[in-house]
């Protein structure tokens, strides 16, 4: 079954500090992944999607298929990256494309 | 352009009672969804719609059902609620071509109570 896990609920980080939130996945074809967030009282919004291979915010992702992970990094966090952290996996297999999410990690950047 | 907009944004509700939550959006979007968001538990799809005049279950259909008469529309109703449907609710819409197909844009969410 197709499944996505964030192992981590909450990561604190100091400004400045480098953050990695974390991704796994489990699917046996060619996975197309994506990382959405939520700002505090904000819609949820795509961040980045693996195909585009694309920085946003200062944030990349790359895609381990020997690990089948997903990870997202940023080098220097910023405050104003405070948020909630979602993966999600495209569903396949006659679900019309549907997203797994994972159950989501929380960024907390310290001053 | 609003994008997804949701209705209402809060509301309070007694076990048993029933409501309606519509969400709205204006890009011309074929596929609808309906997720809510429960702390531990992230983003679980409840029910979702491929185009006008159609829905399908998602992971958590219980207690929920749907409607999709006009494509700008999808509808979300509780029958009967109960306190474990107490929860933040999301509206997603997506487009079927185009580079950004695969990409969900999401209302700003209805928090529902039930007492």
């Amino acid at each position: 079954a197709q499944r996505v896990t964030q192992p981590e609920k909450l990561l604190s980080v100091f400004k400045g500090a480098p953050v990695e939130l974390k991704c796994n996945y489990s699917y046996s074809g060619s996975p197309e992944l994506f990382w959405y967030v939520q700002y505090s009282r904000q819609r949820l919004q795509l961040l980045l999607r693996h195909i585009s291979r694309e920085s946003i915010k200062g944030f990349t992702a790359d895609l381990n298929k020997g690990e089948t992970s997903f990870h997202l990094k940023k080098p220097f966090a910023q405050e104003e990256d405070s948020a909630m952290y979602y993966c999600a996996l495209k569903k396949y297999g006659g679900s019309q494309g549907n997203l797994i999410f994972g159950k989501g990690t929380k960024l907390s950047v310290k001053p | 352009n609003a994008g997804v907009t949701q209705t209402p944004k809060f509301r309070v509700l007694k076990t048993g009672q029933s409501m309606t939550l519509l969400c709205a959006q204006d890009m011309n979007h074929e596929y609808m969804y309906w997720y809510r968001q429960d702390p531990g538990m992230g983003l679980r799809l409840i029910h979702y719609s491929v185009g006008e005049g159609t829905t399908a279950k998602g992971e958590v259909p219980d207690g929920y059902n749907v409607s999709r008469l006009k494509k700008q529309n999808f509808l979300l109703g509780l029958e009967s609620a109960a306190p474990s449907q107490t929860s933040v609710y999301f509206c997603a819409s997506r487009a079927t071509s185009g580079g950004l197909a695969d990409t969900q844009y999401f209302g700003p969410g209805t928090r529902l109570t039930v007492l």
